[in-house]
């Protein structure tokens, strides 16, 4: 089974400062990855996704990932924090099944931007 | 495209007592997600249709959870006799083919 792991639950950072959440993931077939951000009391946005191709994938709002096979890693980017950026971040794995797919999250990252 | 829509977003009730959710996905979108998300956790898959058909019931599902999706546009989901346990978030996904998957703003389901 796909599983993902996110180091910290809590990062905090200042306006300006660069952004870094780690994800991890545990495959036994090539993985497709992604990055979901949650706001409070809403749904699940997708910031960026890799599946084939180039490994630096470019998303919305400025994020970046880089998919890198041999540390399992897929961690996520972003030069210069705002404010707007504080919400919880989810990393995610496909599993195919059935046709379909699911999706397997990480237990997701809080980013906190401090002033 | 209005999005995937999911009533009611908020749901208060004691616990034995059923619930249904429902939601809407974007139109022509033949698969439909149900996740999970407890306090502190990431989501957890429940459930899958495409189009009328659900192929796939994760372990969560109890018995006392089903869902439908009878004309392969919008879904239920019910629980019965809820428990304590049950509180958490429960959204909706949909996408038409690929892997991304559309979200809805969820229910947030308290059982007292």
């Amino acid at each position: 089974a796909q599983s993902v792991t996110q180091l910290g639950s809590h990062v905090s950072v200042s306006e300006g400062a660069l952004v870094l959440l780690r994800c991890n993931y545990s495959s036994s077939v090539p993985p497709y990855l992604f990055w979901y951000v949650q706001y409070p009391n809403q749904g699940l946005q997708l910031l960026l996704k890799y599946t084939t191709g180039a490994t630096l994938v470019k998303g919305i709002n400025g994020f970046e990932a880089e998919f890198k096979k041999s540390e399992t890693s897929f961690h996520l980017t972003k030069p210069s924090a705002h404010m707007s950026d504080a919400a919880e971040y989810f990393c995610a794995v496909i599993e195919l099944t059935g046709g379909g797919n699911k999706l397997t999250f990480g237990t997701g990252t809080q980013l906190k931007v401090e002033l | 495209d209005t999005g995937v829509s999911q009533d009611p977003r908020h749901k208060i009730t004691k616990r034995g007592q059923n619930v249904t959710f429902r939601c809407d996905p974007i139109s022509e979108h033949n698969r439909l997600y149900w996740y999970r998300q407890t306090l502190g956790q990431g989501p957890e898959f429940l459930t899958y249709f495409q189009n009328e058909a659900q192929l796939e019931k994760s372990r969560l599902l109890s018995d006392r959870f089903s869902a439908e999706r009878p004309k392969g546009s919008f879904s239920t989901l019910e629980i019965q006799r809820t428990e304590q346990g049950d509180s958490a978030m429960y959204l909706c996904a949909s996408n038409l083919q690929g892997f991304e998957q559309y979200f809805g703003p969820g229910t947030r389901l308290t059982v007292t």
